[in-house]
Protein backbone atom coordinates (compact mmCIF):
# COMPACT_ATOMS: atom_id res chain seq x y z
CA UNK A 1 0.00 0.00 0.00
CA UNK A 2 1.07 3.59 -0.96
CA UNK A 3 3.60 5.05 2.20
CA UNK A 4 3.04 8.75 0.92
CA UNK A 5 -0.65 10.18 0.66
CA UNK A 6 -1.70 13.01 -0.89
CA UNK A 7 -4.99 14.56 -1.18
CA UNK A 8 -6.86 16.03 -3.47
CA UNK A 9 -6.30 13.52 -6.13
CA UNK A 10 -7.76 15.75 -8.47
CA UNK A 11 -9.16 19.70 -8.10
CA UNK A 12 -10.51 21.70 -10.21
CA UNK A 13 -10.46 25.67 -9.16
CA UNK A 14 -10.94 29.10 -10.77
CA UNK A 15 -8.52 30.98 -11.84
CA UNK A 16 -7.45 33.99 -8.99
CA UNK A 17 -8.56 31.03 -6.44
CA UNK A 18 -5.92 29.70 -3.91
CA UNK A 19 -5.68 25.34 -3.58
CA UNK A 20 -4.04 23.50 -0.97
CA UNK A 21 -2.78 20.21 -1.40
CA UNK A 22 -1.81 17.93 1.48
CA UNK A 23 1.08 15.26 1.17
CA UNK A 24 1.20 12.80 4.41
CA UNK A 25 3.34 9.80 5.23
CA UNK A 26 1.85 6.90 6.94
CA UNK A 27 3.76 4.63 9.43
CA UNK A 28 6.73 7.07 8.94
CA UNK A 29 7.97 10.38 10.73
CA UNK A 30 9.27 12.41 7.19
CA UNK A 31 11.57 15.30 8.47
CA UNK A 32 12.09 16.41 4.79
CA UNK A 33 9.71 16.28 2.20
CA UNK A 34 9.49 17.73 -1.38
CA UNK A 35 7.07 18.96 -3.93
CA UNK A 36 8.08 18.55 -7.54
CA UNK A 37 5.26 19.62 -10.46
CA UNK A 38 5.02 17.57 -13.71
CA UNK A 39 4.09 18.37 -17.04
CA UNK A 40 2.68 16.04 -19.32
CA UNK A 41 5.17 13.44 -21.22
CA UNK A 42 8.15 15.62 -18.77
CA UNK A 43 9.98 14.48 -16.32
CA UNK A 44 9.85 15.57 -12.42
CA UNK A 45 10.87 19.27 -11.85
CA UNK A 46 11.87 19.87 -7.99
CA UNK A 47 10.11 23.16 -6.51
CA UNK A 48 10.98 22.87 -3.46
CA UNK A 49 12.38 21.39 -0.04
CA UNK A 50 9.92 21.18 3.15
CA UNK A 51 11.48 20.58 6.16
CA UNK A 52 9.46 20.21 9.21
CA UNK A 53 9.26 23.04 11.71
CA UNK A 54 11.33 25.16 9.22
CA UNK A 55 10.88 27.42 6.41
CA UNK A 56 11.06 25.59 2.68
CA UNK A 57 13.88 25.87 0.59
CA UNK A 58 12.57 26.63 -3.32
CA UNK A 59 14.38 25.76 -6.29
CA UNK A 60 15.84 28.83 -8.42
CA UNK A 61 12.67 30.15 -10.50
CA UNK A 62 10.15 28.75 -8.33
CA UNK A 63 7.82 31.85 -6.67
CA UNK A 64 7.28 31.28 -2.72
CA UNK A 65 4.61 33.63 -2.82
CA UNK A 66 3.10 31.92 -5.34
CA UNK A 67 3.67 28.07 -3.93
CA UNK A 68 3.26 28.39 -0.27
CA UNK A 69 4.70 25.49 1.26
CA UNK A 70 3.89 24.44 5.40
CA UNK A 71 5.34 21.73 7.04
CA UNK A 72 3.87 21.86 10.42
CA UNK A 73 4.01 18.40 11.59
CA UNK A 74 6.58 15.01 10.53
CA UNK A 75 3.94 14.06 9.15
CA UNK A 76 2.23 16.45 7.03
CA UNK A 77 3.06 19.12 4.23
CA UNK A 78 1.11 21.12 2.47
CA UNK A 79 1.21 22.73 -0.84
CA UNK A 80 -0.93 26.16 -1.31
CA UNK A 81 -0.91 27.67 -4.93
CA UNK A 82 -2.27 31.21 -4.61
CA UNK A 83 -3.95 33.09 -7.07
CA UNK A 84 -3.72 30.18 -9.46
CA UNK A 85 -3.92 30.70 -12.99
CA UNK A 86 -4.76 28.40 -15.97
CA UNK A 87 -0.56 28.09 -16.53
CA UNK A 88 -0.50 26.47 -12.79
CA UNK A 89 -2.44 23.44 -14.24
CA UNK A 90 -0.12 20.37 -13.60
CA UNK A 91 0.70 17.41 -11.75
CA UNK A 92 1.95 18.23 -8.37
CA UNK A 93 4.07 15.30 -6.50
CA UNK A 94 5.28 15.12 -3.46
CA UNK A 95 7.69 12.67 -1.93
CA UNK A 96 8.88 11.94 1.21
CA UNK A 97 12.42 10.77 3.06
CA UNK A 98 12.15 7.92 5.64
CA UNK A 99 13.97 8.27 8.80
CA UNK A 100 16.99 6.34 7.60
CA UNK A 101 16.96 8.69 4.55
CA UNK A 102 18.06 6.41 1.65
CA UNK A 103 14.54 5.66 0.70
CA UNK A 104 12.19 8.17 -0.55
CA UNK A 105 8.31 7.49 -1.52
CA UNK A 106 6.24 9.38 -3.68
CA UNK A 107 2.77 10.14 -3.67
CA UNK A 108 0.26 9.33 -5.79
CA UNK A 109 0.20 13.02 -6.97
CA UNK A 110 -2.46 15.77 -7.49
CA UNK A 111 -3.95 16.72 -10.72
CA UNK A 112 -4.58 20.50 -10.66
CA UNK A 113 -6.61 22.11 -13.31
CA UNK A 114 -7.50 25.95 -13.11
CA UNK A 115 -9.63 27.02 -15.25
CA UNK B 1 16.99 16.57 -15.37
CA UNK B 2 19.95 17.35 -17.57
CA UNK B 3 22.72 15.84 -15.14
CA UNK B 4 21.08 12.38 -15.96
CA UNK B 5 20.14 10.87 -19.30
CA UNK B 6 17.77 7.85 -20.47
CA UNK B 7 16.43 6.72 -23.79
CA UNK B 8 12.99 8.22 -24.22
CA UNK B 9 11.31 4.76 -25.87
CA UNK B 10 11.67 0.90 -25.56
CA UNK B 11 9.44 -1.95 -27.41
CA UNK B 12 9.54 -5.27 -25.71
CA UNK B 13 7.19 -8.63 -26.59
CA UNK B 14 5.97 -10.24 -23.40
CA UNK B 15 8.09 -12.92 -21.97
CA UNK B 16 11.29 -11.18 -23.08
CA UNK B 17 13.81 -8.83 -20.65
CA UNK B 18 14.03 -5.57 -20.93
CA UNK B 19 17.05 -3.10 -20.63
CA UNK B 20 16.17 0.47 -19.42
CA UNK B 21 19.74 2.58 -19.62
CA UNK B 22 20.54 5.45 -17.59
CA UNK B 23 23.64 7.81 -17.41
CA UNK B 24 25.08 10.09 -14.93
CA UNK B 25 27.46 12.72 -14.75
CA UNK B 26 27.05 13.56 -10.91
CA UNK B 27 30.46 11.60 -9.68
CA UNK B 28 29.08 11.82 -5.92
CA UNK B 29 26.23 10.01 -6.07
CA UNK B 30 25.41 8.34 -3.63
CA UNK B 31 22.00 6.49 -3.99
CA UNK B 32 20.80 5.51 -7.15
CA UNK B 33 16.99 5.02 -7.91
CA UNK B 34 14.50 3.78 -10.14
CA UNK B 35 10.61 4.34 -10.28
CA UNK B 36 7.78 3.77 -12.37
CA UNK B 37 4.93 5.62 -13.13
CA UNK B 38 1.83 4.39 -14.44
CA UNK B 39 -0.31 6.91 -16.53
CA UNK B 40 -2.15 9.67 -14.07
CA UNK B 41 -0.25 7.83 -11.50
CA UNK B 42 2.19 8.67 -8.76
CA UNK B 43 5.86 7.12 -8.96
CA UNK B 44 6.58 4.39 -7.50
CA UNK B 45 9.82 2.86 -5.99
CA UNK B 46 10.76 0.09 -7.88
CA UNK B 47 14.43 0.06 -6.41
CA UNK B 48 17.66 1.75 -5.35
CA UNK B 49 20.84 1.00 -5.40
CA UNK B 50 23.99 2.66 -3.35
CA UNK B 51 27.03 3.71 -5.56
CA UNK B 52 29.74 0.97 -3.23
CA UNK B 53 27.33 -1.73 -5.01
CA UNK B 54 27.46 -3.42 -8.54
CA UNK B 55 24.61 -5.39 -8.32
CA UNK B 56 21.15 -5.44 -7.19
CA UNK B 57 18.80 -8.03 -7.64
CA UNK B 58 14.94 -8.22 -6.50
CA UNK B 59 12.69 -10.91 -7.72
CA UNK B 60 12.44 -10.09 -11.71
CA UNK B 61 14.67 -7.03 -11.37
CA UNK B 62 18.13 -6.81 -11.27
CA UNK B 63 19.99 -3.34 -11.77
CA UNK B 64 23.67 -3.35 -12.19
CA UNK B 65 25.89 -0.08 -11.46
CA UNK B 66 29.11 0.51 -13.41
CA UNK B 67 30.13 3.41 -11.45
CA UNK B 68 33.20 4.55 -13.37
CA UNK B 69 31.30 5.19 -16.34
CA UNK B 70 28.38 6.04 -14.69
CA UNK B 71 26.23 4.10 -16.41
CA UNK B 72 22.70 2.17 -14.47
CA UNK B 73 20.84 -0.14 -16.03
CA UNK B 74 17.31 -1.99 -14.62
CA UNK B 75 16.67 -5.26 -16.35
CA UNK B 76 13.56 -6.87 -16.08
CA UNK B 77 13.22 -11.01 -16.63
CA UNK B 78 9.78 -12.18 -18.10
CA UNK B 79 8.53 -8.59 -19.02
CA UNK B 80 4.34 -8.44 -18.82
CA UNK B 81 1.57 -6.23 -19.84
CA UNK B 82 1.71 -4.65 -16.54
CA UNK B 83 4.99 -3.64 -16.72
CA UNK B 84 4.14 -1.05 -19.69
CA UNK B 85 5.04 2.47 -17.82
CA UNK B 86 7.60 5.33 -17.91
CA UNK B 87 10.66 4.03 -16.05
CA UNK B 88 12.48 7.08 -14.25
CA UNK B 89 16.31 6.91 -13.20
CA UNK B 90 17.00 9.55 -10.29
CA UNK B 91 19.95 10.30 -8.55
CA UNK B 92 20.80 12.09 -5.23
CA UNK B 93 24.37 13.44 -5.06
CA UNK B 94 25.98 13.13 -1.50
CA UNK B 95 26.02 16.74 -0.90
CA UNK B 96 22.23 17.96 -1.61
CA UNK B 97 20.23 16.20 1.53
CA UNK B 98 18.48 14.01 -0.75
CA UNK B 99 17.04 16.25 -3.82
CA UNK B 100 16.04 13.73 -6.50
CA UNK B 101 17.75 14.11 -10.19
CA UNK B 102 15.82 12.62 -12.49
CA UNK B 103 16.24 11.66 -16.00
CA UNK B 104 13.51 11.98 -18.77
CA UNK B 105 11.55 8.82 -18.05
CA UNK B 106 11.84 5.80 -20.64
CA UNK B 107 8.42 4.81 -22.30
CA UNK B 108 8.40 1.21 -21.65
CA UNK B 109 5.74 -0.48 -24.33
CA UNK B 110 5.40 -4.13 -24.15
CA UNK B 111 3.35 -5.84 -26.94
CA UNK B 112 1.77 -8.98 -27.34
Amino acid sequence: GAVVSQHPSRVICKSGTSVKIECRSLDFQATTMFWYRQFPKQSLMLMATSNEGSKATYEQGVEKDKFLINHASLTLSTLTVTSAHPEDSSFYICSARTGTGNTIYFGEGSWLTVV
Amino acid sequence: GEDVEQSLFLSVREGDSSVINCTYTDSSSTYLYWYKQEPGAGLQLLTYIFSNMDMKQDQRLTVLLNKKDKHLSLRIADTQTGDSAIYFCAETPRSNDYKLSFGAGTTVTVRA
